[in-house]
């Protein structure tokens, strides 16, 4: 079954605590992103990836890092989590180039809460 | 760029009565155009799309959507809803080339409430 798996689900944490979600797609997509959907905002773009160790900011990268040394996985790094940070994250991906239609496919999101 | 706007943040409706969704865009190229649903407490999932071709499409669910180039828009109608497509909708919209400018655009939301 094809799917876009993120870990955790829910997680609560305290300013300045290192931490990383983690994203991992059994489908071969070249293409991997992130977003954070907040209330009023909608979906906005954090970093994305157009293949293996390529990766370049969205719409909103501040306190952020990613990496994609695998295909498969694509982890989103908090080094020092503010409450302002504190949204519910989506991984998605899709194939890259002309060929593709660009249909995402999500992940379930992950809630994070920073105290 | 392209940038999209789904006028209507909130849409009560009662069930079994029709519902329309709006969504206007804007780009200088041609576009891929989308709409997503999110039900409570889950990610989103694709209702439909219109690459070309004909400018209705339809979902397995009864949505269906209309292309209209002149006036930007991308409206998702549904003649009857249920309890169950209460969710939050999504449109969004991509130019039909990859690359870095190949990346979605979403609207805000709609979140649609059906009532008894």
């Amino acid at each position: 079954e094809a799917q876009v798996t993120q870990n955790p689900r829910y997680l609560i944490t305290v300013t300045g605590k290192k931490l990383t979600v983690t994203c991992s797609q059994n489908m071969n997509h070249e293409y991997m992103s992130w977003y954070r959907q907040d209330p009023g905002l909608g979906l906005r773009q954090i970093y994305y990836s157009m293949n293996v160790e390529v990766t370049d900011k969205g719409d909103v990268p501040e306190g952020y890092k990613v990496s994609r040394k695998e295909k498969r996985n694509f982890p989103l790094i908090l080094e020092s989590p503010s409450p302002n940070q504190t949204s519910l994250y989506f991984c998605a991906t899709t194939t890259s180039g002309t060929s593709g239609t660009g249909e995402l496919f999500f992940g379930e999101g992950s809630r994070l809460t920073v105290l | 760029a392209q940038s999209v706007t789904q006028l209507d943040s909130q849409v009560p409706v009662f069930e079994e009565a029709p519902v329309e969704l709006r969504c206007n865009y804007s780009s200088s190229v041609s576009v891929y155009l989308f709409w997503y649903v999110q039900y409570p407490n889950q990610g989103l999932q694709l209702l439909l799309k219109y690459l070309s071709g004909s400018t209705l499409v339809e979902s397995i669910n009864g949505f269906e959507a209309e292309f209209n180039k002149s006036q930007t828009s991308f409206h998702l109608r549904k003649p009857s809803v249920h309890i169950s497509d209460t969710a939050e909708y999504f449109c969004a919209v991509r130019p039909p080339y990859g690359g870095s400018q190949g990346n979605l655009i979403f609207g805000k939301g709609t979140k649609l409430s059906v009532k008894p």
